[in-house]
């Protein structure tokens, strides 16, 4: 049982080009999220997804899109990517409660540091 | 807009010296208050959730409390394993993508 992993783990990007971030879940959760984490900061919501198919706009959505083709897995891509993107980026899942909202606890992945220059 | 305030930001403290974290917080109909470890290169770990004031859990050298203001994450007797970054975060009604987290408080355990 592998949690939630990442890949890549580290990756350096010239402004504008453009990169897919990968997160994978084996523990069947239906809530999936991307964060970035920047020093001084909270971990900031990027995009989430309450199930296969389905995405949703976080608290820093601008320059990033993401996809949810198959449960386990959820991908944030950056279509140009700018220095002001430098982070590091860490994907969370979570069980998904049925019955409407509920406190979810996050598991989280290790992170993918990204550095644009 | 919910806000998570974590003092101190930095914490020294020799091993077995006892000590407490403050995490304060504003939101509007607490649903769920989480504390988080994180290891330097990682990702966060889940400790703790508390649902309402008055309520309290323990782990291992860890308990935190939870008022309707803030919450304390008490460390008894610290080791040096003990060492990280520990993350404050609350759910407020906006359901599961409202989560707020805090900067945190990074712990220093020296032997």
């Amino acid at each position: 049982n592998a949690g939630v992993t990442q890949t890549p783990k580290f990756r350096v990007l010239k402004t504008g080009q453009s990169m897919t971030l990968l997160c994978a879940q084996d523990m069947n959760h239906e809530y999936m999220y991307w964060y970035r984490q920047d020093p001084g900061m909270g971990l900031r919501l990027i995009h989430y997804s309450v199930g296969e198919g389905t995405t949703a706009k976080g608290e820093v959505p601008d320059g990033y899109n993401v996809s949810r083709l198959k449960k386990q897995n959820f991908l944030l891509g950056l279509e140009s990517a700018a220095p002001s993107q430098t982070s590091v980026y860490f994907c969370a899942s979570s069980p998904g409660l049925a019955g409407g909202w509920s406190q979810e606890t996050q598991y989280f992945g290790p992170g993918t540091r990204l550095l644009v220059l | 807009e919910d806000q998570v305030t974590q003092s101190p930001e930095a914490l020294r403290l020799q091993e077995g010296e006892s000590s407490s974290l403050n995490c304060s917080y504003t939101v509007s109909g607490l649903r769920g208050l989480f504390w988080y470890r994180q290891d330097p290169g990682k990702g966060p770990e889940f400790l703790f959730t508390l649902y309402s004031a008055g309520e309290e859990k323990e782990k291992e050298r860890l308990k935190a409390t939870l008022t309707k203001k803030e919450s304390f994450l008490h460390i008894t007797a610290p080791k040096p394993e003990d060492s990280a970054t520990y993350l404050c975060a609350v759910q407020g009604p906006g359901g599961y993508q409202k989560v707020t987290f805090g900067i945190g408080t990074k712990l220093q355990v020296i032997p």
